[in-house]
């Protein structure tokens, strides 16, 4: 069966410290990897997709960059953090286009 | 863009009562997932659906594909105190988009 891997759970890091978030999948070949942000109040924005190695797609403009570099591997980086890219951060998988499997998450706050 | 309007935003039910929720859409989804996320967790999926008008159980849960492709509905029957969470709609477009929309939420609250 196929399962979801995001880490870490919870991480507080400084304004203007980079980021790395890690996200992978097993039990599939070739998934779309998405990587969404949940701020309080719930809603749900997707931030970047990615349907093959290497081929990020990027949905709002913001402070944060993503990279695929294996197959079932996706990572959400920034080089200097903001305190608005505090937020619960989430990676899913899925393929078909349309359902979408959620990892736990990572809360980040940023201070 | 595409937009959900996802009603009610909030619930607050006494256990064994039933619950219902839906979304609606200004436009056309080819398919309706139904999730539930629990406090400091991820979404997890309960109920997916591909054609208009299609009805689809899971255990407690129903949730329809509206005819009309523009909305959806989830009903929990005998709700119980594990139901607490916040229950999400989301649509896709079909062939061609990788984006899900989704609804706000129905934080949905059980009272024992």
């Amino acid at each position: 069966s196929q399962t979801i891997h995001q880490w870490p759970a919870t991480l507080v890091q400084p304004v203007g410290s980079p980021l790395s978030l890690e996200c992978t999948v097993e039990g599939t070949s070739n998934p779309n990897l998405y990587w969404y942000r949940q701020a309080a109040g719930r809603g749900l924005q997707l931030l970047f997709y990615s349907v093959g190695i290497g081929q990020i797609s990027s949905e709002v403009p913001q402070n944060l960059s993503a990279s695929r570099p294996q197959d079932r591997q996706f990572i959400l980086s920034s080089k200097k953090l903001l305190l608005s890219d505090s937020g619960f951060y989430l990676c899913a998988w899925g393929t078909h286009n349309t359902e979408a499997f959620f990892g736990q998450g990572t809360r980040l706050t940023v201070v | 863009g595409q937009q959900l309007n996802q009603s009610p935003q909030s619930m607050f039910i006494q256990e064994g009562e039933d619950v219902s929720m839906n979304c609606t859409s200004s436009s056309i989804f080819n398919t309706w997932l139904w999730y539930k996320q629990e406090p400091g967790e991820g979404p997890v999926l309960l109920i997916a659906l591909y054609k208009a008008g299609e009805l689809t159980s899971n255990g407690r849960l129903t949730a329809q594909f509206g005819i009309t492709r523009k909305d959806s509905f989830l009903n929990i029957s005998a709700s119980i105190p594990s139901d607490v969470g916040i229950y999400f709609c989301a649509g896709h477009p079909g062939a061609g988009s990788y984006q899900l929309t989704f609804g706000k939420g129905t934080k949905l609250s059980v009272i024992p």
